[in-house]
């Protein structure tokens, strides 16, 4: 079983459009969970940092569930800029060089 | 502030040959990373460094070697390079803490250099 799952999708949406992404981890004691975003051939950028109690930043919603195991990240209202993909991304032994655990990532595709 | 940059962009390598690709940061990060990215496998980290003079192996680390002989620079070699290690190479810095709701919390990547090895 991988450390780190999300389903790979495609996931094409229209504009406007909510999409919501999942992830599961595997380690029980990964302490820091992230979203990253990946453009076409270009490097990962961090989307947001994903809390214990949730958090939100602006059209993106991120939760975390402990107890199952499972992040997810929501968009509202999606752009033509939101097409990417996104890696769900966990830290497990966080003081021990921040080694982190990446999904495979979900694509998206924002249609007009 | 440059961030991370990666030299070079790109790389075309014959079975045998070596080379090194260089990482550097302006971030003043305590922690730098090597990752490879092939299609269909994700993000894999290679080697990490916490610190200036100090690296360990990551999740793939055969076949390469780092350096990190000053805190903004991180290497990594190839000595004799295989055709599977044609990939996407990141490089990525970060600070020493990544604790629940610390703000500077993340990895920083370089844009990438793409090698290939016939």
């Amino acid at each position: 079983r991988k450390e780190v799952e999300q389903d790979p999708g495609p996931f094409n949406v229209p504009e406007g459009a909510t999409v919501a992404f999942n992830c599961t981890y595997s380690n029980s004691a990964s302490q820091s969970f992230f979203w990253y975003r990946q453009d076409c051939r270009k490097e990962p950028k961090l989307l947001m940092s994903v809390y214990s109690s949730g958090n939100e930043d602006g059209r993106f919603t991120a939760q975390l569930n402990r107890a199952s195991q499972y992040i997810s990240l929501l968009i509202r209202d999606s752009k033509l800029s939101d097409s990417a993909t996104y890696l769900c991304v966990v830290n497990s032994r966080w003081n021990q060089g921040g080694k982190l655990i990446f999904g495979q990532g979900t694509e998206l595709s924002v249609k007009p | 502030n440059a961030g991370v940059t990666q030299t070079p962009k790109f790389r075309v390598l014959k079975t045998g040959q070596s080379m090194t690709l260089l990482c550097a940061q302006d971030m003043n990060h305590e922690y730098m990373y090597w990752y490879r990215q092939d299609p269909g496998m994700g993000l894999r980290l290679i080697h990490y460094s916490v610190g200036e003079g100090t690296t360990a192996k990551g999740e793939v680390p055969d076949g390469y070697n780092v350096s990190r002989l000053k805190k903004q620079n991180f290497l990594l070699g190839l000595e004799s390079a295989a055709p599977s290690q044609t990939s996407v190479y990141f490089c990525a810095s970060s600070y020493p803490s990544l604790r629940d709701r610390d703000p500077r919390s993340g990895q920083y990547f370089g844009p990438g250099t793409r090698l290939t090895v016939t």
